[in-house]
């Protein structure tokens, strides 16, 4: 069965210092995974997303993220954190095929950035 | 391309009362999804459409829950009659339907936020 687990919570950064968000997955083929970020009251918004073409993937404002098989992680980073990504951040691992495809959830991480 | 609109943005009502939500997905998109975010928690899938067709209810508590998309654009969800433990952030999803690659990124309206008092 696929599941997803993020490490932390919370996280606490001072701005322009580099961010890491953590996250380990389980998954019995190859998945597609995928970080959302959520604004205080405002909807999702997808971060970036990895298919299996290359292992970097590079997203919105500035985040990355890699795949590493060999470790079922899936770890967000961004070099220089900036007080607008202050936010709550999902992983977010896909299982099933057809129309049975379906994204199960992190717990998220809170990202606090200092000024 | 306008986004995935909701309405209402807010509401409160005393248990026991029904309320309805609504979704309009972005155009062409085949699959629409709601879920209840919880305070503090990620989003929980209530339901998934393809199309006009349900694909997935089973965490729709269907005694209270029901849900619709009529000609396979708008979707209605509806609570009757709601309890206090509903209180959350009724967010509604769509995804198009090409490869899978493409048919797996979810788009999401900025939910509605339902008080029961």
């Amino acid at each position: 069965a696929q599941s997803v687990t993020q490490l932390d919570s919370h996280v606490s950064v001072s701005e322009g210092t580099p961010v890491l968000l953590r996250c380990n997955y389980s998954s019995s083929y190859s998945p597609s995974l995928f970080w959302y970020v959520q604004h205080p009251n405002k909807g999702l918004q997808l971060l970036l997303k990895y298919t299996s073409a290359a292992t970097l993937v590079k997203g919105i404002n500035g985040f990355e993220a890699e795949f590493k098989k060999s470790e079922t992680s899936f770890h967000l980073t961004k070099p220089s954190a900036h007080m607008s990504d202050a936010a709550e951040y999902f992983c977010v691992v896909s299982r099933g095929a057809g129309n049975n495809r379906k994204l199960i959830w992190g717990l998220g991480t809170s990202l606090a950035v200092n000024p | 391309e306008a986004g995935v609109a909701q309405s209402p943005r807010y509401k409160i009502i005393e248990k026991r009362q029904s309320v309805a939500f609504w979704c309009n997905p972005i155009s062409g998109h085949a699959t629409l999804y709601w879920y209840q975010q919880i305070l503090g928690q990620g989003p929980k899938l209530l339901i998934q459409f393809q199309n006009n067709g349900v694909v997935d209810d089973s965490q729709l508590p269907k005694d209270r829950f029901s849900a619709e998309r009529l000609k396979g654009v708008d979707s209605t969800l509806k609570i009757q009659p709601a309890k206090l433990e509903d209180s959350a952030v009724y967010l509604c999803a769509s995804s198009p339907f090409f490869g899978e690659g493409i048919y797996d990124t979810q788009y999401f309206g900025p939910g509605t936020r339902l008080t029961v008092l």
